[in-house]
């Protein structure tokens, strides 16, 4: 069937950092990936998403690129502040039937001064 | 991309009670969404509601614990019906988005069942 796996967390890091979080999938066809985020006490905000291999979706510094070869669609950004403390959740769409979103386990993400 | 409005944003309730969630959205959309997200974990897809037929549900979750309304192409309702502490999550609506948009949700429900 089709899962989501992301890194377990808490990640935590310093200001200015380099941040990844990983993100590995399966599933059946060509699904669209998309990252999410939930800052404390809020709902999901749409962070970037990819819809085809090789594709990179990028936003507010963080990037993810679609690697289907290695069905990876890990999240990168290259120095983390104190407001990127959040969850981060990866999630695929495989188009098929109603369209409904998959989502991964989260990954809590700690910025410290 | 679309605005929901999701209330009421927490409530606190008795053990057996119901509680029903609203979503609203400022443009008309084919299917909306409801997920469960239970404390420090990830979102599970309750059911999917396409106005003018009955919900779908996913494995797990049924239609005499979670009822759905969806009247019309901008509102849907989920009931949390015969509520247990096990019940205590936050509830979420979503919608699809244009295109290739990804999906918008509301801001949350944060029911507590004491």
């Amino acid at each position: 069937g089709n899962s989501v796996t992301q890194m377990e967390g808490p990640v935590t890091l310093s200001e200015e950092a380099f941040l990844t979080i990983n993100c590995t999938y399966t599933a059946t066809g060509y699904p669209s990936l998309f990252w999410y985020v939930q800052y404390p006490g809020e709902g999901l905000q749409l962070l970037l998403k990819a819809t085809k291999a090789d594709d990179k979706g990028s936003n507010k510094g963080f990037e993810a690129t679609y690697r289907k070869e290695t069905t990876s669609f890990h999240l990168e950004k290259g120095s983390v502040q104190v407001s990127d403390s959040a969850v981060y959740f990866c999630a695929l769409r495989t188009g098929r039937g109603y369209n409904k979103l998959i989502f991964g386990a989260g990954t809590r993400l700690a910025v410290h001064p | 991309s679309a605005v929901i409005s999701q209330k009421p944003s927490r409530d606190i309730c008795q053990r057996g009670t119901s509680l029903t969630i609203q979503c609203q959205v400022d443009s008309q959309v084919t299917m909306m969404f409801w997920y469960r997200q239970q404390p420090g974990q990830s979102l599970t897809l309750i059911a999917t509601a396409n106005q003018g037929s009955e919900a779908t549900y996913e494995s797990g979750f049924v239609i005499d614990k979670f009822p759905i309304s969806r009247p019309n192409l901008t509102f849907s309702t989920l009931t949390v019906s015969n509520m247990s502490p096990e019940d205590s999550s936050i509830y979420l609506c979503s919608v699809e988005g244009q295109g290739a948009d990804g999906y918008t949700f509301g801001s949350g429900t944060r029911l507590t069942v004491v």
